[in-house]
C-alpha cells in the first residue's frame, strides 16, 4: 500500500528566504505525486504534479519540486517566501496503475512567513 | 481551468436531522468523484470513490448507511449526512476526475451538528 509522510507540522520562514517542504513516498513503483495547498475554509489548489516526464517540475506561484527517486522524495521549495504562501501544504500520491487515480494524502505542513 | 462547485459551503443542522451536500463540476463531464473529511489541523480522509451511474466504493471505517453518496450524473454527486450528531462536524471536500491523473476540488463544506 502506498503512503506518504511529511515531515514536519510546521515551518516557519522569513519573507524573502527559502521555503523547503518535505515529504517522502513508500511504494513499490514511482507514483504519481502531487503538492497542493488549502488556504482557511477553502478546498485545495493544486501546485504542480509529476506523473514521470522530467525530474524537475515548476508548479504555479514559484514552486517547484525535483522528484529523487533514489530517495522517494519529492520535497516542495520556492526561492523566495511571500507573505501570501502562508497556508497548509499537502502532498499526495496516487498510484498509475489505479484507473480511479485517488489520492493519498500526507499530513500537511503549516508554512508560516514572518515580515 | 476545471471548476468544481460545493454547496453549501457551511451548514448547521440540528443532532439527528439528515443534511444533503452537492459537489457539481461545473465545466466538464466528472466520470469520477471523491468524497474526503478533514478534521481541524489535520490532513484530508478519504471516505468513498463514485463512479456515475454506480455505486460508491467506501473506505475501509466509513460507514456508508451514514454516508449516502449518489453520483447519478457526469456533473454532480451529493453527500448526505444521516442522523447527524455532532461528531459528524468535519470539513467535507469533495473532488472530481475526468479521466485523468488530476482532480480538481471544490472549496469545501463545514458542517456543524448542534
Amino acid at each position: 500500500a502506498q503512503s506518504v509522510t511529511q515531515l514536519g507540522s510546521h515551518v516557519s520562514v522569513s519573507e524573502g528566504a527559502l521555503v523547503l517542504l518535505r515529504c517522502n513516498y513508500s511504494s513499490s513503483v514511482p507514483p504519481y505525486l502531487f503538492w497542493y495547498v488549502q488556504y482557511p475554509n477553502q478546498g485545495l489548489q493544486l501546485l504542480l504534479k509529476y506523473t514521470s516526464a522530467a525530474t524537475l517540475v515548476k508548479g504555479i506561484n514559484g514552486f517547484e519540486t525535483e522528484f529523487k527517486k533514489s530517495e522517494t522524495s519529492f520535497h516542495l521549495t520556492k526561492p523566495s517566501a511571500h507573505m501570501s504562501d502562508a497556508a497548509e501544504y499537502f502532498c499526495a500520491v496516487s498510484d498509475p496503475g489505479d484507473s480511479s487515480y485517488k489520492l493519498i494524502f500526507g499530513s500537511g505542513t503549516r508554512l508560516l512567513v514572518r515580515p | 481551468g476545471a471548476v468544481v462547485s460545493q454547496h453549501p459551503s457551511w451548514v448547521i443542522c440540528k443532532s439527528g436531522t439528515s443534511v444533503k451536500i452537492e459537489c457539481r463540476s461545473l465545466d466538464f463531464q466528472a466520470t469520477t468523484m471523491f468524497w474526503y473529511r478533514q478534521f481541524p489541523k489535520q490532513s484530508l480522509m478519504l471516505m468513498a470513490t463514485s463512479n456515475e451511474g454506480s455505486k460508491a466504493t467506501y473506505e475501509q471505517g466509513v460507514e456508508k448507511d451514514k454516508f449516502l453518496i449518489n453520483h447519478a450524473s457526469l456533473t454532480l454527486s451529493t453527500l448526505t449526512v444521516t442522523s447527524a450528531h455532532p461528531e459528524d462536524s468535519s470539513f467535507y471536500i469533495c473532488s472530481a476526475s475526468r479521466g485523468g491523473t488530476e482532480a480538481f476540488f471544490g472549496q469545501g463544506t463545514r458542517l456543524t451538528v448542534v
